[in-house]
């Protein structure tokens, strides 16, 4: 398997511009992930999906971020309008969960800068 | 959600077994322990999970006491490779909000 894919895997935008992570996850996996990455706060879960469906989206900073699973196989992390303090590493995970182990599989991420 | 506290850093040197601490004084009756490893520039790795006693896999050894408060990632005979930040993790995958901490950096020297 390929592993989780992110694109882009850098990303440079002016603030107010609209920007669109993309992931795919592992094939198989029911859970899907979006992660943040910064020096200040660490690594922060945003959403996560089960099944496709947003389970808990309480970590999403504000209303310009949105985040859509459509199907098992593709993940997307807007952000609308984008604005400097968004610069970070996003990173998608994914999970096949059984009996209460879990093992969550990162992508590469993104890293984006917005100007 | 149980809170982790781990060291901030470590240094080490190569050949040396390191072990990285974790405390998770309110551990739940469900809740696994997990360790990830991050390298610059790549997303978390998972390295071991574990529930309880001892557990070992080709890459480290997890040893969690029988009240289960805290944790110990022991990582024999360390190389530079190894240099990394280690997050410890406690959860349920039923509520899932794993939360990751500032983990432990790890400085592997020649």
């Amino acid at each position: 398997d390929a592993g989780v894919i992110q694109s882009p895997r850098h990303e440079v935008t002016e603030m107010g511009q609209e920007v669109t992570l993309r992931c795919k996850p592992i094939s198989g996996h029911d859970y899907l992930f979006w992660y943040r990455q910064t020096m200040m706060r660490g690594l922060e879960l945003l959403i996560y999906f089960n099944n496709n469906v947003p389970i808990d989206d309480s970590g999403m900073p504000e209303d310009r971020f949105s985040a859509k699973m459509p199907n098992a196989s593709f993940s997307t992390l807007k952000i609308q309008p984008s604005e400097p303090r968004d610069s970070a590493v996003y990173f998608c995970a994914s999970s096949f969960a059984r009996g209460g182990q879990e093992t969550q599989y990162f992508g590469p991420g993104t890293r984006l800068l917005v100007l | 959600l149980a809170k982790t506290t781990q060291p901030i850093s470590m240094d080490s040197y190569e050949g040396q077994e390191v072990n990285i601490t974790c405390s998770h004084n309110n551990i739940a009756t469900n809740d696994y322990i997990t360790w990830y490893q991050q390298f610059p520039s790549q997303g978390p790795r998972f390295i071991i999970q574990g529930y309880k006693t001892k557990v070992t896999n080709e890459v480290a050894s997890l040893f969690i006491p029988a009240d289960r408060k805290s944790s110990t990632l022991s990582l024999p005979r360390v190389s530079l490779s190894d240099t990394a930040v280690y997050y410890c993790l406690v959860g349920d995958t039923g509520r899932r909000a794993l939360t990751f901490g500032s983990g432990t950096r790890l400085q592997v020297q020649p």
